[in-house]
């Protein structure tokens, strides 16, 4: 199975703030990779696939960039409904295989 | 467009539970469809998928010869079967509709709707 690494696992940042959130393949998946955002009781959704692909309705200010085994998740002024958990994901071949999550706190 | 999913409840280890998930807002016959799970406070976990016409089918390593995943695109549903369920299958389970883009060359996989899950306890 191919295992997808995060990081960091968590993170403090403030309001505006540009915060990366990083995500390593065991191998290499092309651009095979998924970001999604999940709140507090709440299902995840889907912000960008294809690596760097922005879903429909989601905000400019997330962007996806990588291919082979690193890949990163940027968002470009922290706004107070972006802090939440982030997963990567790859289809690159089942098993799907998630990252562990990194959670994204106010400071 | 919406997925939801019923069916979960609290069962005992070795027992059995039906999941079904009901799909609306687009064209079901047309999209495989995935069940993901999520333990109480950790992460996503990949469980099946099923092609749009069943013709494929996977299970992740954990749940296979235990879980089947089927579907009824006449009914526009999804269901997972769990079968020998363990405490380690107790999570929230969300059903997930596979969107897909191609390059022409390339076809790149995600899910792109998720229904709000439901959940499965196994504990005696």
């Amino acid at each position: 199975d191919i295992q997808m690494t995060q990081s960091p696992s968590s993170l403090s940042a403030s309001v505006g703030d540009r915060v990366s959130i990083t995500c390593r393949a065991s191998q290499s998946i092309s651009s095979h990779l998924s970001w999604y955002q999940q709140k507090p009781g709440k299902a995840p959704k889907l912000l960008i696939y294809a690596a760097s692909s922005l879903q429909s309705g989601v905000p400019s200010g997330f962007s996806g960039s990588g291919s082979g085994t690193d890949f990163t998740l940027t968002i470009s002024s922290l706004q107070p409904e972006d802090f939440a958990t982030y997963y990567c994901q790859q289809s690159y071949t089942t098993p799907w295989t998630f990252g562990q999550g990194t959670k994204v706190e106010i400071k | 467009v919406q997925l939801v999913e019923s069916g979960g409840g609290l069962v005992q280890p070795g027992r059995s539970l039906r999941l079904s998930c009901v799909a609306s807002g687009f064209i079901f016959d047309d999209y495989a469809m995935h069940w993901v799970r999520q333990a109480p406070g950790k992460g996503l976990e990949w469980v099946s998928s099923i092609s749009w016409n069943s013709g494929s089918i996977d299970y992740a390593d954990s749940v296979k010869g235990r879980f089947t995943i089927s579907r009824d695109n006449a009914k526009n549903s999804l269901y997972l079967q769990m079968n020998s369920l363990r405490a380690e299958d107790t999570a929230l389970y969300y059903c997930g509709k596979e969107g897909i883009r191609t390059t022409g060359t390339v076809y790149y996989y995600y899910m792109d709707v998720w229904g709000k899950g439901t959940t499965v306890t196994v504990s005696s």
